[in-house]
């Protein structure tokens, strides 16, 4: 399957630590990429491969996999990380997937 | 400072051709693979398809038989054309830098530098 399966919505409350989880089989093969968006605005890569943050990106901001599911972990959570996330990766044919979307909402 | 800037018509009707051009500011244009992501309203990202130097384009099996991504190095853009739209075509598009490769092999930093995005709306 080419699917990417994220959890339509999450919640965290202020400074605690949550963790956004991306399921699929490709992920057994390849790395995933975590992508920020907030209303309006392009997304921001926010972490990549085994666990690289671009430039800028807080370090609050960690990404791991096992098997079938990638993870980004967001330890600290502010008011400012409330946003959709999203999961990238490849397919067996290697064409681009990405996960439906997890909405974050920061209480 | 790498940059992308998206031109195209944003209105269009059922049956007419989408087209899009995105320029791109960097110096690395042929080292770097180029792609093209959409966003309907209200939904999430669409990986629409890729282009690059050293190996052609790559597109989605959704897609496919719709759809050309092509490169032109001496101007450093990169196009996109959706033929036969629909109002399922109606989406922000956007262009964004995809991985550094050198020959067939390729880094694996994801869509770093996008383009601003372009509200393309498909309606009769």
């Amino acid at each position: 399957s080419s699917e990417l399966t994220q959890d339509p919505a999450v919640s965290v409350a202020l400074g605690q630590t949550v963790r956004i989880t991306c399921q699929g089989d490709s992920l057994r093969n390849y790395y995933t990429s975590w992508f920020q968006q907030k209303p309006g605005q392009a997304p921001l890569l926010v972490n990549f491969g085994k666990n690289n943050r671009p430039s800028g990106i807080p370090g609050r901001f960690s990404g791991s996999s096992s098997g079938n599911t990638a993870s980004l972990t967001i330890t600290g959570a502010q008011a400012e990380d409330e946003a959709d996330y999203y999961c990238y990766s490849r397919d067996r044919s290697e064409k681009g997937v990405f996960g439906g979307g997890t909405k974050l909402t920061v209480l | 400072q790498v940059q992308l800037q998206q031109w195209g018509a944003r209105l269009l009707k059922p049956s007419e051709t989408l087209s899009l051009i995105c320029t791109v500011h960097d110096e690395s244009f042929t080292s770097y693979q180029w792609t093209w992501i959409r966003q309907p309203p209200g939904t999430g990202l669409q990986w629409i398809g890729e282009v690059y130097h050293g190996a052609g384009a790559r597109y989605s099996p959704s897609l496919q038989s719709r759809v050309t991504i092509s490169m032109d190095t001496s101007s450093n853009q990169f196009s996109l054309r959706l033929r036969s739209v629909t109002d399922a075509d109606t989406a922000v598009y956007y262009c964004a830098r995809g991985r550094y490769c050198s020959g067939n092999r390729c880094n694996v930093r994801d869509f770093d530098y996008w383009g601003q995005g372009a509200l393309v709306t498909v309606s009769s």
